[in-house]
């Protein structure tokens, strides 16, 4: 357990509302990750940060946002979700980059 | 861009038999390629993290092997045990500095059913 949460742990909403999902780590670590899972396409990276205000674009960023002003939390918004958002997010930590990553035990959202 | 493809899909073996489980990548520039285990509606656990200069990685029953060269990697699970059904993935990390992580391309999986 590398002490990470996820939450909420399950969603449905509808199309065009905004959703915030939010990772907790408690073990400092300096890498956190946004992934989401689908069947036929695997695991995908949508955003990622190596520190403090520090984040970048993943493979599927076009749709989500995200924000870091603590070390602890990571926060996934959907401005305005759509029923293609509807999907199992993982967060993910690591320490170094040359580390292995922890992930989280995800949210599953639903968009009507 | 980097595909990374797990070979069964699927593969159901009798509880004691030793099993490989194949991963390759078409990019052989990577900076490290790790082995992940996922079960039913939970998150991933890391098993195994290679890196690009190393042959193998091994931790109890499960030795994983990279030839980089070549594109592949094998992760071989001996005498299987029913609590080892879950979803086998891999992951090739191409990227590894400061302002980036390590950003992984994942392969789809391969599920594993033992059978007692």
């Amino acid at each position: 357990d590398a002490g990470i949460t996820q939450s909420p742990r399950h969603k449905v909403t509808e199309t065009g509302t905004p959703v915030t999902l939010r990772c907790h780590q408690t073990e400092n670590h300096r890498y956190m990750y946004w992934y989401r899972q689908d069947p036929g396409h695997g695991l995908r990276l949508i955003h990622y940060s190596y520190g403090v205000k520090d984040t970048d674009k993943g493979e599927v960023s076009d749709g989500y946002s995200v924000s870091r002003s603590k070390t602890e939390d990571f926060l996934l918004t959907l401005e305005s979700a759509t029923s293609s958002q509807t999907s199992v997010y993982f967060c993910a930590i690591s320490t170094r980059y040359t580390d292995t990553q922890y992930f989280g035990p995800g949210t599953r959202l639903t968009v009507l | 861009k980097q595909e990374v493809t797990q070979i069964p899909a699927a593969l159901s073996v009798p509880e004691g038999e030793n099993l490989v489980l194949n991963c390759s990548f078409t990019d052989s520039a990577i900076y490290n390629l790790q082995w992940f285990r996922q079960d039913p509606g939970k998150g991933l656990t890391s098993l195994l993290l290679i890196q690009s200069s190393q042959r193998e990685q091994t931790s109890g029953r499960l030795n994983a092997s990279l030839d980089k060269s070549s594109g592949r990697s094998t992760l071989y699970i001996a005498a299987s045990q029913p609590g080892d059904s879950a979803t086998y993935l891999c992951a090739v990390n191409e990227e590894g500095r400061e302002t980036s992580g390590s950003r992984l391309t994942f392969g789809e999986g391969t599920q594993l059913t033992v059978n007692p």
